[in-house]
């Protein structure tokens, strides 16, 4: 159980176009969901934090009108790269929690996203 | 915040032999959790180890959290143990703040 996916897998996109990613919860209701950015040979950074039916909570410096992130549904947080660059070329990361009385501390992470943006 | 300190940054092993991760952590939490990434970019959490000593197969991990900082041992390393080992805290918010990680990549 407690399987998030991610689609798509890789995805190239032309500079200056949008691109959506998509995070389902496929067998538990995700009170909440996280997105993370990853750089090649780096750290996960946290970039916002998503709650079903709510405003997404971003990090700071993170330009929330770039990256639109939408949790309409308790198994569905997307997250938009709008006018996408070749500097927004990144692995993207979500997770999410299960709302059925999980310990806070319990995340379960999707596969990623490869965006490249020529 | 929180700030999270891993060592070594890269590390590279025989098939068979074992290693020792560390992570130090700046705040007395008591929430640290062990991630394994494989090469294709899925994060398996390993532990959650606020403290003390657990065991799971060839891995097992010790968090001394009054010293702050915590280790994972791999023993018998295999080469499907290679990939990017992470410790992470929980800040507030419940938001999770990742190390820098280990590179570690074992050799047949």
């Amino acid at each position: 159980g407690a399987v998030v996916s991610q689609h798509p897998s890789w995805v190239i996109c032309k500079s200056g176009t949008s691109v959506k990613i998509e995070c389902r919860s496929l067998d538990f209701q995700a009170t909440t969901m996280f997105w993370y950015r990853q750089f090649p040979k780096q750290s996960l950074m946290l970039m916002a934090t998503s709650n079903e039916g709510s405003k997404a909570t971003y990090e700071q410096g993170v330009e929330k009108d770039k990256f639109l992130i939408n949790h309409a549904s308790l198994t569905l947080s997307t997250l938009t790269v709008t006018s996408a660059h070749p500097e927004d070329s990144s692995f993207y990361i979500c997770s999410a929690r299960d709302r059925s009385g999980r310990p806070l501390w319990e995340q379960y992470f999707g596969p990623g996203t490869r965006l490249t943006v020529t | 915040g929180i700030q999270v300190e891993q060592s070594p940054p890269d590390l590279i092993l025989q098939e068979g032999a074992n290693s020792t991760l560390r992570c130090n952590f700046s705040d007395s939490v008591n929430n640290l959790q062990w991630f394994h990434q494989n090469p294709w970019g899925q994060l398996i959490n390993l532990f959650y180890i606020p403290s003390g000593t657990k065991q799971n197969g060839r891995l097992s991990a010790t968090t001394v959290a009054t010293e702050r900082y915590s280790l994972l041992y791999i023993s018998s390393s295999q080469t499907t143990d290679s990939g990017v080992y992470f410790c992470a805290l929980m800040e507030y918010g419940n938001k999770l703040v990742f190390g820098a990680g280990t590179i570690l990549r074992v050799k047949s």
